[in-house]
């Protein structure tokens, strides 16, 4: 069965930088969202859409920005990246705001190192 | 907002023997999830649990959610190396549309 996809799954960025994560979801979802997983800590959400309208905000600093296109995958970018954006960032899908049997379906995630 | 509590933060098992994961919440839960990972991997989905005392099993691992919907338990049976990894419990709260906030995890290792 097809999963999240999202790319790449590892990125390395200088200070300063941009940087865009994309994430493809189950086919037929409908809503995203984008976590942030620093080392040895719990996932935090950072944003969320629904048919391609925010549906949610978490903590996400201003230096980011995501979008969800027509075809349902998702954006994150991320500008000026700071040493402390190094993180594994994780896009999950959803139908609907999470029902059903697993609710949410995360992809692998991306790692990002900022050097 | 909710905050999740996870109990042990880590546990060393042996294999064949039994574990039991604790995950809390200073507010009713409404959908608890139970995510498998393993170090700089995704999220793989165990179980959901919904209704108040509620208990699912798959394979070897069961999950319940008590009564009062504020405290789930991740039992693993005869453990096994596959086992291992972090346990991530994850809830919706009350006044979100979706999004899941997680507990801070717990590492298993199994020894031999």
């Amino acid at each position: 069965a097809a999963g999240v996809i999202q790319s790449p799954r590892h990125l390395i960025k200088e200070k300063r930088e941009t940087a865009t994560l994309k994430c493809y979801p189950i086919p037929r979802h409908d809503t995203v969202y984008w976590y942030q997983q620093g080392p040895g800590q719990d996932p935090q959400f950072l944003i969320s859409f629904y048919e391609k309208m925010q549906s949610d905000k978490g903590s996400i600093p201003d230096r980011f920005s995501a979008q969800q296109f027509s075809d349902y995958h998702s954006e994150l970018n991320m500008s000026s990246l700071e040493l402390g954006d190094s993180a594994l960032y994780f896009c999950a899908s959803s139908l609907g705001p999470g029902q059903g049997r697993a609710g949410y379906t995360f992809g692998s995630g991306t790692r990002l190192t900022v050097v | 907002s909710q905050e999740l509590e996870q109990s042990p933060q880590s546990l060393i098992v042996q294999e064949g023997k039994n574990l039991t994961i604790n995950c809390t919440s200073s507010k009713t839960l409404y959908g608890l999830y139970w995510y498998k990972q393993k170090y700089g991997e995704g999220l793989i989905f165990l179980m959901m649990l919904q209704k108040g005392g509620e208990e699912k099993s798959h394979e070897k691992i069961t999950a319940k959610l008590d009564e009062k919907k504020q405290q789930s338990s991740l039992h693993i049976t005869a453990s096994q190396p596959s086992h291992a990894g972090i346990y991530l419990c994850g809830a919706k709260p009350t006044d979100s549309w979706g999004k899941l906030q997680f507990g801070a995890g717990t590492q298993v290792v199994v020894t031999p």
